[in-house]
């Protein structure tokens, strides 16, 4: 069970997009549509803030949006905020019938 | 939705202990429930998931055969039994609700230290 692929760190200044990747296999983030997101601030338990590729909680900002292509999914935050700076990761559902988590990405806010 | 874990602490490589999670505000009976750990400065690690009826369980490579969830329906409780431990089960271990394979809920997480 590898974990999926996410870049350490990304970063952007204030009002701008940014977009992490998480790169599974063709037997987790490609072969169904259970990718979710969470964030997680120092300290402080992950929240969810993406579910089905694309769909948001209630309550969470329309800044935050979910994609997906082949084996590959993203989440877009635009309009970039301070407090946004935190620890993303990403989940899938497996064709084992088990869940995994991305490594995780550091944003860094300018 | 309220997710309270307790029985985090230290003890010894090779050691048990027994992880708790009392829930609140959810149709418990119904709810699949996970265990999910961090250990410290690292990434997330799904552990294992359990079905709202108990009679489905799977887990990760790195637990399967040391680890065991369980959950108590009279108590609305969920549990993780942590057996053989070793230095590097040393995390801080999350009860989450899992809903069509997402993390929805999380608890504030226990502390599990395995040293000598």
């Amino acid at each position: 069970q590898s974990a999926l692929t996410q870049p350490a760190s990304v970063s952007g200044s204030p009002g701008q997009s940014i977009t992490i990747s998480c790169t599974g296999t063709s037997s987790d983030v490609g072969a169904f549509n259970y990718v979710s997101w969470y964030q997680q601030h120092p300290g402080k338990a992950p929240k969810f803030i993406i579910f089905d590729v694309t769909n948001r909680p209630s309550g969470v900002s329309s800044r935050f949006s979910g994609s997906k292509s082949g084996n590959t999914a993203f989440l877009t935050i635009s309009g970039l905020q301070a407090e946004d700076e935190a620890d993303y990761y990403c989940s899938s559902y497996t064709r084992r019938d088990t869940e995994v988590f991305g490594g995780g990405t550091r944003v860094n806010v300018l | 939705v309220q997710l309270v874990e307790s029985g985090g602490g230290l003890v010894k490589p090779g050691g048990s202990l027994r992880l708790s999670c009392a829930t609140s505000g959810l149709r418990f009976d119904i709810q699949w429930m996970t265990w999910v750990r961090q250990a410290p400065g690292k990434g997330l690690e799904w552990l294992a998931f359990i079905s709202g009826a108990g009679d489905h369980t799977m887990y990760a490579d790195s637990v399967t055969g040391r680890f065991i969830i369980s959950r108590d329906s009279a108590h609305q409780s969920v549990s993780l039994q942590l057996n053989s431990l070793r230095v590097e089960d040393t995390a801080t271990y999350y009860c989450t609700t899992l809903h069509y394979h997402a993390f929805n809920f999380w608890g504030q997480g226990t502390l599990v230290t395995v040293s000598s």
